[in-house]
């Protein structure tokens, strides 16, 4: 089955402890991001990659970091997190183009 | 004032209602227009993949187009109780352009 695999689903931390939720897609897709979903904000960019050893900040990215080794994997980390990162989080994938987004099912992050 | 505007509701209609949920937007570039459902404690899985103007059909969902208005729309005919989710609007200008989320709309069918 195509799918996007995120984990874990949820994750409650303290302040500073470092994090990270990985990301895995079974699809061959070339274009990963990472989002934060939050009531009255939406769906916010975070980080993005185009390929392999390719990324980019997206719209609020400070306080994580990406990397992408490999094509299917796109980890997110929180170095020291903080209470203004709790969060549910998603990471999608597509091909490269103008075709439409995979999501993950989520990962509900809490930092107390 | 935001690219994309999506009115959050929450909107409540009976079963078998017929539904309307609307975004405008800004940026006249856009051509790419989808719409995704969300499930609670789920993620955002397309709905409705449209290109340009125009209208297009599947099922009991119809997605609409209206360039000139700046204007999309998804119309559910006969609502079921299973529709009850968040719907959001998404749209670029393509070629790998970032893609540009409404705030999603929160819908509730009741039986």
């Amino acid at each position: 089955e195509a799918q996007v695999t995120q984990n874990p689903r949820y994750l409650i931390t303290v302040t500073g402890k470092k994090l990270t939720v990985t990301c895995s897609q079974n699809m061959n897709h070339e274009y990963m991001s990472w989002y934060r979903q939050d009531p009255g904000l939406g769906l916010r960019q975070i980080y993005y990659s185009m390929n392999v050893e390719v990324t980019d900040k997206g719209d609020v990215p400070e306080g994580y970091k990406v990397s992408r080794k490999e094509k299917r994997n796109f980890p997110l980390i929180l170095e020291s997190p903080s209470p203004n990162q709790t969060s549910l989080y998603f990471c999608a994938s597509r091909d490269l183009g103008n075709s439409p987004l995979h999501f993950g099912n989520g990962t509900r992050l809490t930092v107390t | 004032q935001k690219e994309v505007e999506q009115d959050p509701g929450p909107l409540s209609v009976p079963e078998g209602a017929i539904v309307s949920l609307n975004c405008t937007y800004s940026n006249s570039a856009f051509q790419y227009f989808m719409w995704y459902r969300q499930y609670s404690r789920k993620g955002p899985e397309l709905l409705m993949y449209t290109y340009s103007s125009g209208n297009k059909e599947d099922g009991r969902f119809t997605a609409q187009v209206d360039k000139s208005s700046k204007y999309i729309s998804l119309f559910i005919r006969d609502s079921q109780p299973s529709d009850s989710a968040t719907y959001l609007c998404a749209m670029t200008a393509g070629n790998n352009r970032k893609l540009i989320w409404g705030l999603g709309t929160s819908l509730a069918v009741n039986p």
